[in-house]
C-alpha cells in the first residue's frame, strides 16, 4: 500500500457518459498529480494541484476537469466519454509543489469505455 | 515542448544477463528521476539523480546522469525474473511536473 488511495479501481462506461475518479495523497502530502497511461504509451500528465490550486495542465482535454478539496483528496471528472479514453489513470502525490522529490502514485483507475 | 526520449521500447533477455536502458532529453533537465512499474502494477520510484555526472548504485541497479544533464541511464548487472517490468525515466517539466519517458519494458528468460 503506496498511502495513495485511488477509487474506483475498475470502471466500465458506456461512450457519452460522465464519470469522476477519486485520489487520496498520503497522508502529509498537499501536491496531486494527475497522469493518464494507455495501451503501449508512456504517463502522459494531465493536471497538477497544490494545496487546492492548480498548479500546472498538461495534455488535457476540454473535457477532462479536475479539482482538489479542502481535505486534499482530488477529483478528475471525464465527461462526453469517446472509446479512445479508455486508459489507466494514476494519481501521484508529493509533499511539496516540486518536480524534486519522487512521486508516490496510487494503484490505478482501469477506465473502459464501450 | 519538452521531450524525454527513452529506448529501447522493449528488450528480452535471458536471466543473468545485463540490461541497460537510455533516456535522452531534449532540454537540459534539473534532476532525472526513474520508475519501475511492474505488470499490473503502479509506477514505484527507484532514485533521483541531481548533479551533472553522478552515478548511483542500488544492489545490482547503476543509474548515470550525463555530464550535460541531458542523458541518463539505468544498468542492472545479472537480471533476475523479478526484474520484469517497465523501467521509466521522467525529468522536471517547465512548469514544475514530471515529464516521463515511454518506458522500456524488459522480459527476462528463465
Amino acid at each position: 500500500d503506496s498511502g495513495v488511495t485511488q477509487t474506483p479501481k475498475h470502471l466500465i462506461t458506456a461512450t457519452g457518459q460522465r464519470v469522476t475518479l477519486r485520489c487520496s495523497p498520503r497522508s502529509g502530502d498537499l501536491s496531486v498529480y494527475w497522469y493518464q497511461q494507455s495501451l503501449d504509451q508512456g504517463l502522459q500528465f494531465l493536471i497538477q494541484y497544490y494545496n487546492g490550486e492548480e498548479r500546472a495542465k498538461g495534455n488535457i482535454l476540454e473535457r477532462f476537469s479536475a479539482q482538489q478539496f479542502p481535505d486534499l483528496h482530488s477529483e478528475l471528472n471525464l465527461s462526453s466519454l469517446e472509446l479512445g479514453d479508455s486508459a489507466l489513470y494514476f494519481c501521484a502525490s508529493t509533499k511539496v509543489d516540486s518536480s524534486n522529490y519522487g512521486y508516490t502514485f496510487g494503484s490505478g483507475t482501469r477506465l473502459t469505455v464501450v | 515542448g519538452q521531450q524525454v526520449m527513452q529506448i529501447p521500447q522493449y528488450q528480452h533477455v535471458q536471466e543473468g544477463e545485463d540490461f541497460t536502458t537510455y533516456c535522452n532529453s531534449s532540454t537540459t533537465l534539473s534532476n532525472i528521476q526513474w520508475y519501475k512499474q511492474r505488470p499490473g502494477g503502479h509506477p514505484v520510484f527507484l532514485i533521483q539523480l541531481v548533479k551533472s555526472g553522478e552515478v548511483k548504485k542500488q544492489k545490482r541497479l547503476t543509474f548515470q546522469f550525463g555530464e550535460a544533464k541531458k542523458n541518463s541511464s539505468l544498468h542492472i548487472t545479472a537480471t533476475q525474473t523479478t526484474d520484469v517490468g517497465t523501467y521509466f525515466c521522467a525529468g522536471g517539466g517547465s512548469q514544475g511536473n514530471l515529464i516521463f519517458g515511454k518506458g522500456t519494458k524488459l522480459s527476462v528468460k528463465p
